[in-house]
């Protein structure tokens, strides 16, 4: 099976510039999750969709951060305007009821400088 | 919500030794356990996984055991070779419910010396 896609593979912006970062989880996971992951850290969570529906964006920065997933299939993130801190591997992940795992995307490497 | 720790940090062994990695875990709803190596610049890659009903699961060099009661669970490799040198995250989820979303340790840098 073709596995989690994400683009783009990396990306350098000014801050307060905004970007937008695409995945394409695998097909018929209705389970999409968009992680963060700073430098020396683990993933964290920004949000969980469920098909299209939003389960958990608790974790995301709403006032900079966006993200949506219209036809329960690929989703789109973006980050307007950008701060330094958003520096970050960003990563696409999706996984199904089927089974327990969960497959990531190869992710988006961002730098704000 | 969950939060799970991870020691150590940084771990160095010879080539040929065993090396542990320990995690606990503070939700008792947790029920599965991955572990991921994420080698630099490439993405988490999942090594292996336990469920809560099981207590130990091996695979190969790889060995991972959990503890219900006292909410930590390890993982084991032995005879390690210098390309398991690599990031080893661990992890806790609850796939009962609609979220199951991976709460992650902060990481260990395991270095195998030739």
């Amino acid at each position: 099976e073709a596995g989690v896609a994400q683009s783009p593979r990396y990306k350098i912006i000014e801050k307060r510039q905004s970007v937008a970062f695409w995945c394409n989880p695998i097909s018929g996971h209705a389970t999409l999750y968009w992680y963060q992951q700073i430098l020396g850290q683990g993933p964290k969570l920004l949000i969980q969709f469920q098909n299209n529906g939003v389960v958990d964006d608790s974790q995301l920065p709403k006032d900079r951060f966006s993200a949506e997933r219209l036809k329960g299939v690929d989703s789109t993130l973006k980050i307007q305007p950008a701060k330094l801190e958003d520096s970050a591997v960003y990563l696409c992940a999706s996984s199904s009821t089927a089974n327990y795992g969960y497959t990531f995307g190869s992710g988006t490497r961002l730098t704000v400088v | 919500g969950e939060n799970v720790e991870q020691h150590p940090s940084t771990l160095s062994v010879q080539e040929g030794d065993s090396a542990v990695i320990k995690c606990t875990y503070s939700d008792s709803a947790s029920n599965y356990f991955p572990w991921y190596k994420q080698e630099l610049g490439k993405r988490p890659q999942l090594i292996i996984d336990i469920r809560s009903n099981v207590g130990e699961k091996k695979d190969q060099r790889i060995a991972v055991t959990l503890n219900k009661t006292a909410k930590h669970f390890s993982l084991h490799i032995t005879e390690t070779q210098p390309e398991d040198s690599a990031v080893y995250f661990c992890a806790a989820a609850d796939r009962g419910s609609t979220l199951g979303r991976l709460y992650f340790g902060r990481g260990t840098q395991l270095t195998v010396w030739p």
